[in-house]
């Protein structure tokens, strides 16, 4: 079951900052928070993690509250090329390794 | 350049038969991985493996086999007891922190 909830669709003008919330409210203390985007037809790409702390990289900033039931992704100017499926994902430990729990993602739509 | 490669990109099968997807990567990751996606979902686990020869099941790994003879490869058969094939599958690897993955391969049932 995913771990995950995330609004199915939205929206934003070319060159705004792009909000993407998502809800993990079971997530366990040593659980990561990762976020990925997949276009159509191809692979989930790696855009950011984080556990506790802030995070921000070439891509993307992630802000996790301090409770880390919630999480936002944002995309500082987003571009046509953002348009895609973005996914909020909760890193479980298994055995030696570890899976991601994937949910249905929330299908961002940059307008021109 | 260094990446996955899933060949091949789309793949028919007919009712009955098993057929193999390809997955090669040349990151030097230890650990590979096999999802599946049905349409408007995310990704399900099927199969994992940590090291050469050695592999786990992941949550749906029922009518599906996998190898791991070579570091580089990861091979997984659809055998004709998934009853339901029809999906995108995807192959990662993963580094200390990320899972990258392949662009998938479209199977569809003739």
């Amino acid at each position: 079951d995913a771990k995950t909830t995330q609004p199915p669709s939205m929206d934003c003008a070319e060159g705004r900052a792009a909000n993407l919330p998502c809800n993990h409210s079971t997530i366990s203390g040593n659980e990561y928070v990762y976020w990925y985007r997949q276009i159509h037809s191809q692979g989930p790409q790696y855009i950011i993690h984080g556990l506790k702390n802030n995070e921000t990289n070439e891509m993307a900033s992630l802000i996790i509250t301090e409770d880390r039931k919630s999480s936002t992704l944002i995309l500082p100017h987003a571009t046509l090329r953002d348009t895609a499926v973005y996914y909020c994902i909760v890193r479980v430990r298994m055995d030696s390794s570890y899976k991601l729990i994937f949910g249905s993602g929330t299908r961002l739509l940059v307008r021109p | 350049d260094g990446g996955i490669t899933q060949s091949p990109k789309y793949l028919f099968r007919k009712e009955g038969q098993n057929v193999t997807l390809s997955c090669e990567q040349n990151l030097n990751h230890d650990a590979m991985y096999w999802y599946r996606q049905d349409p408007g979902q995310g990704l399900r686990l099927i199969y994992y493996s940590q090291i050469v020869n050695d592999f786990q099941k992941g949550d749906i790994a029922e009518g599906y086999s996998v190898s791991r003879e070579k570091k580089e490869s990861f091979p997984l058969t659809v055998t004709s007891a998934q009853k339901n094939p029809t999906a995108f599958y995807l192959c990662a690897s993963s580094e200390a922190f990320a899972q990258h993955f392949g662009d998938g391969t479209r199977l569809s049932i003739l």
